[in-house]
């Protein structure tokens, strides 16, 4: 109930092109959905987060996509960069003041140029 | 944006001896922080839930009082690992929780290196 699965473990991009990582989720108490973006020997950062009251989030080439009824969200990197390069993690949470944030297996995006 | 400061950012320390870390809050206050533990090529894997001015809550299979967590303040929480050894070896990760924004904001982790 407390896993959120995702996938794929590791993805190859050419520049320019567009990466896509999925996640799912069993626990219906979750209500925030973030994606974290994280490089060797660094703490995760704050890409983009959704509540599940949308369907879509946009920010500038990060977009979310949340289907609440199949409990899966993903993240879509457009024009992907070299720079995009990066372990991402998807995470959920509950609501609750002490909500634990519960994180996905990671995804370890590799951006030819 | 919300800041969290993790110090120090690595430390290599002999077995048997114990290791603080700490972690900061800089421009909010967090009630509640929490405590992750990163292998290489892994995700993060909770620890212990922090909150001001009472216990830690401990995940399954954490020694309490090997790693013992204090959150004295509404902006500082630390760790020691007491009695350091070599599996302890690892990449130590602090989040504040920022309640009125609704968003956890991570330090920059502690590489810890157990010789």
């Amino acid at each position: 109930q407390q896993q959120v699965k995702q996938s794929p473990q590791s993805l190859i991009v050419q520049k320019g092109g567009i990466s896509i990582i999925n996640c799912a989720y069993e626990n219906t108490a979750f209500d925030y959905f973030p994606w974290y973006q994280q490089f060797p020997g660094k703490g995760p950062a704050l890409l983009i987060a959704i509540r599940p009251d949308v369907s879509e989030k946009k920010e500038g080439r990060f977009t979310i996509s949340f289907n609440k009824s199949a409990k899966q969200f993903s993240l879509h990197i457009m024009d992907s960069q070299p720079g995009d390069s990066a372990t991402y993690f998807c995470a959920a949470s509950p609501s609750s003041n002490t909500g634990k944030l519960i994180f996905g297996q990671g995804t370890t995006l590799q951006v030819k140029p | 944006g919300a800041v969290v400061s993790q110090h120090p950012s690595w430390v290599i320390c002999k077995s048997g001896t114990s290791v603080k870390i700490e972690c900061r809050s800089l421009d909010f206050q967090a009630t509640t922080m929490f405590w992750y533990r990163q292998f290489p090529k892994q995700s993060l894997m909770l620890m212990a839930t922090s909150n001001e001015g009472s216990k830690a809550t401990y995940e399954q299979g954490v020694e309490k009082d090997k790693f013992l967590i204090n959150h004295a303040s509404l902006t500082l929480s630390t760790l020691t690992v007491t009695s350091a050894h070599p599996e302890d070896s690892s990449f130590y990760i602090c989040s504040a929780r920022d309640v009125q924004n609704y968003g956890y904001t991570f330090g920059s982790g502690t590489r810890l290196t157990v010789v």
